[in-house]
């Protein structure tokens, strides 16, 4: 099994709502990663959890609160978007965070009204 | 610390032509190096990477990129394209730190029948 695995691959969300993406991967990846991706633009780099345990925070608002229960899954939850937070989010996995060799799920796109 | 640089952010060319999507970095260290391909609505997917060793370094759909130190350069080529390599293409470096990849701005490339 060399997928990683993204739910919901849409979400539409108010202002004021709460959700969740998620991500769940079984090839036994000990660094997964969230990114933020605008159409036409590189992935950016939101968090890093190395061995379940958050490794870095590019700054990110606190409206995007990442959690990773185990070796398997990462959580996004999301509160209080605004629109300019439109865009795909993508998981992905690597076996350390020191090789580079990233392994992407298909995305989430999220469109905030 | 590390940068990318892609040449080109839209390249065209003809079925069966030649593809060359040029990538060049900054790196204060021996640099790891990857291409991913981005098709549309979808993430992305590791073509090849350069660790160390051979610096001719083949990948997947027939893809193969040359590592050239003194050139700081990584440049993606393929002998003869095909409709179905039409895609977003990202060249990116490893920080080995902890896990960040550096992209490129990327180069879509167009085939053309």
């Amino acid at each position: 099994d060399t997928e990683v695995t993204q739910t919901p691959k849409h979400l539409v969300m108010g202002m004021t709502n709460k959700k969740s993406l998620k991500c769940e991967q079984h090839m036994g990846h000990r660094a997964m990663y969230w990114y933020k991706q605008k159409a036409k633009k590189p992935p950016e780099l939101m968090f890093v959890y190395s061995y379940e345990k958050l490794s870095i925070n590019e700054s990110v608002p606190s409206r995007f609160s990442p959690e990773c229960p185990n070796s398997s899954l990462l959580n996004l939850h999301l509160h209080a978007l605004q629109p300019e937070d439109s865009a795909l989010y993508l998981c992905a996995s690597s076996r350390d965070s020191y090789t580079g060799e990233l392994f992407f799920g298909e995305g989430s796109r999220l469109t905030v009204l | 610390a590390q940068s990318v640089t892609q040449l080109g952010s839209h390249v065209s060319v003809s079925e069966g032509a030649l593809v060359l999507l040029r990538c060049n970095y900054s790196s204060s260290v021996p640099p790891y190096l990857f291409w991913y391909v981005q098709y549309p609505n979808q993430g992305l997917q590791l073509l090849l990477k350069y660790t160390t060793g051979a610096t001719l370094v083949k990948g997947i759909n027939g893809f193969e990129a040359e590592f050239k130190k003194s050139e700081t350069s990584f440049h993606l080529t393929k002998p003869s394209a095909h409709m179905s390599d039409a895609a977003e293409y990202f060249c990116s470096v490893s920080d080995y730190q902890g896990g960040k990849l550096i992209f490129g701005q990327g180069t879509e490339l167009s085939v053309k029948p």
